[in-house]
C-alpha cells in the first residue's frame, strides 16, 4: 500500500466554485502534513503546512484527521491562477525522519 | 537569485552515456534530496543525504550514484543512462525541524535516446 493515497481527478470547476480534495495516509506514525502546488513542467512549492487543528489561508482551509489518516483540502472561491497538481505530503518519525512522502497529486483545471 | 539551483535545466543524451546533474542550494540546509518525476507517477526518491558524511538511498536507486561535495552541493549521476530515465529530476533541500518541509529546485529534464 503507498504511504500516501489521492485521487488523481481531474477536477474541472468553474471560476468561483469550492473544490474539495482529500488524501489519506497508512503510517500512524506520521508526523508532519503539507499541500504543495505544483503548475506543469515546474518544481513543487509548498502551499500551506496542515496542522492537527486545522489551519486557514485565504481561500484555503486545510484539515487533518488523525483518527482516519485523513488529509484535506478546500479551495474556495476558486481562480484560474489556482490550476495546477495539488500534492499531500507527509512526513513520518522513525529512522527516515525527515523524508518525505508524496501522494501522485489531483490535477484542478478552473475555466472562466 | 534561486535558492536552489540546477544544472542543465534541460538534457539530451544517449544510451550508455555517464550522465551527471548538479544541485547547489544557497539556503544553508543540511539536508538534500534527489527525485524523479514521470507522469502518472509522482515524485519518487533517488537518494537524500542528512549532512556531508551521510548519503542514503530512496525508493530506485538502483542505476544512479551520489556526492555531497559540500553542504551546498548535491550531484546525481547517470553511471550508464537508458531510455527508462527519461524522466524530470528535482533537487531539494530541507533543514530538520518538525515543521520544516522541502524547497525544490527548478528541475532537470533528462532524454535519453
Amino acid at each position: 500500500r503507498k504511504e500516501v493515497e489521492q485521487d488523481p481527478g481531474p477536477f474541472n470547476v468553474p471560476e468561483g466554485a469550492t473544490v474539495a480534495f482529500n488524501c489519506t495516509y497508512s503510517n500512524s506514525a506520521s508526523q508532519s502534513f503539507f499541500w504543495y502546488r505544483q503548475d506543469c513542467r515546474k518544481e513543487p512549492k509548498l502551499l500551506m503546512s496542515v496542522y492537527s487543528s486545522g489551519n486557514e489561508d485565504g481561500r484555503f482551509t486545510a484539515q487533518l484527521n488523525r483518527a482516519s489518516q485523513y488529509i484535506s483540502l478546500l479551495i474556495r472561491d476558486s481562480k484560474l491562477s489556482d490550476s495546477a497538481t495539488y500534492l499531500c505530503v507527509v512526513k513520518n518519525r522513525g529512522s527516515t525522519l525527515g523524508r518525505l512522502y508524496f501522494g501522485r497529486g489531483t490535477q484542478l483545471t478552473v475555466w472562466p | 537569485d534561486a535558492d536552489v539551483t540546477q544544472t542543465p535545466r534541460n538534457r539530451i543524451t544517449k544510451t550508455g552515456k555517464r550522465i551527471m546533474l548538479e544541485c547547489s542550494q544557497t539556503k544553508g540546509h543540511d539536508r538534500m534530496y534527489w527525485y524523479r518525476q514521470d507522469p502518472g507517477l509522482g515524485l519518487r526518491l533517488i537518494y537524500y543525504s542528512f549532512d556531508v558524511k551521510d548519503i542514503n538511498k530512496g525508493e530506485i536507486s538502483d542505476g544512479y550514484s551520489v556526492s555531497r561535495q559540500a553542504q551546498a552541493k548535491f550531484s546525481l549521476s547517470l553511471e550508464s543512462a537508458i531510455p527508462n530515465q527519461t524522466a524530470l529530476y528535482f533537487c531539494a533541500t530541507s533543514r530538520d525541524g518538525q515543521y520544516d518541509t522541502q524547497y525544490f529546485g527548478p528541475g532537470t529534464r533528462l532524454t535519453v535516446l
